[in-house]
């Protein structure tokens, strides 16, 4: 399967600032990467999906202003938390597909998740 | 949209017995079905997967059934190991994945 790494894989930050997290895909080009949520004992939420040089699609009750996502190359994919608040504190996790054609079931791998705790 | 249901939430078996853990879901276009172990503070991994051709799919001491006609699939894992302690979750590809609440698997030496 793929290889996919997270950067950072722990983050402590204020109330008020932002914080960027990074997803990159080590050994294929991935056109589409996802964000997912999980909250402590709880399932993945699906955040949004990012698509390589255009715009993040969000799922309904994600705040795309809040939630900044950045998919400039085929291995990298950017989350910015902005203004980040204690209850944004949680466990980030993107996946890349395996590749398949439209229409086409695909495999989904995960990177190790970045765990956010807001202060 | 998919609906997937997966049980039990917890799952205590002894180091060699098997374990069984099922999920439901609702939409029939669905056509792949993956389950993911997940490790206390990593990311899921892959095990196994299914595609709705399939009836079932063995690795090794992991097998997926699948009845697409109940629409349920089910995750067996034989003999069992402590290692195999972890959160297991299945889904179900509705043009994005759909996933179950996850199942907490305890494995008693």
């Amino acid at each position: 399967g793929a290889v996919v790494s997270q950067h950072p894989s722990w983050v402590i930050c204020k109330s008020g600032t932002s914080v960027k997290i990074e997803c990159r895909s080590l050994d294929f080009q991935a056109t589409t990467m996802f964000w997912y949520r999980q909250f402590p004992k709880q399932s993945l939420m699906l955040m949004a999906t990012s698509n390589e040089g255009s715009k993040a699609t969000y799922e309904q009750g994600v705040e795309k202003d809040k939630f900044l996502i950045n998919h400039a190359s085929l291995t990298l994919s950017t989350l910015t938390v902005t203004s980040a608040h204690p209850e944004d504190s949680s466990f980030y996790i993107c996946s890349v597909t395996g590749g398949g054609l439209a229409g086409i079931a695909y495999e989904q791998y995960f990177g190790p998740g970045t765990r956010l705790t807001v202060t | 949209g998919e609906n997937v249901e997966q049980h039990p939430s917890t799952l205590s078996v002894q180091e060699g017995d098997s374990a069984v853990i099922k999920c439901t879901y609702s939409d029939s276009a669905s056509n792949y079905f993956p389950w993911y172990k997940q490790e206390l503070g990593k990311g899921p991994q892959l095990i196994i997967d299914i595609r709705s051709n399939v009836g079932e799919k063995k690795d090794q001491r992991i097998a997926v059934t699948l009845n697409k006609t109940a629409k349920h699939f089910s995750l067996h894992i034989t003999e069992t190991q402590p290692e195999d302690s972890a959160v297991y979750f299945c889904a179900a590809d509705s043009n994005q994945f759909y996933f179950g609440t996850g199942t907490s698997l305890t494995v008693i030496p």
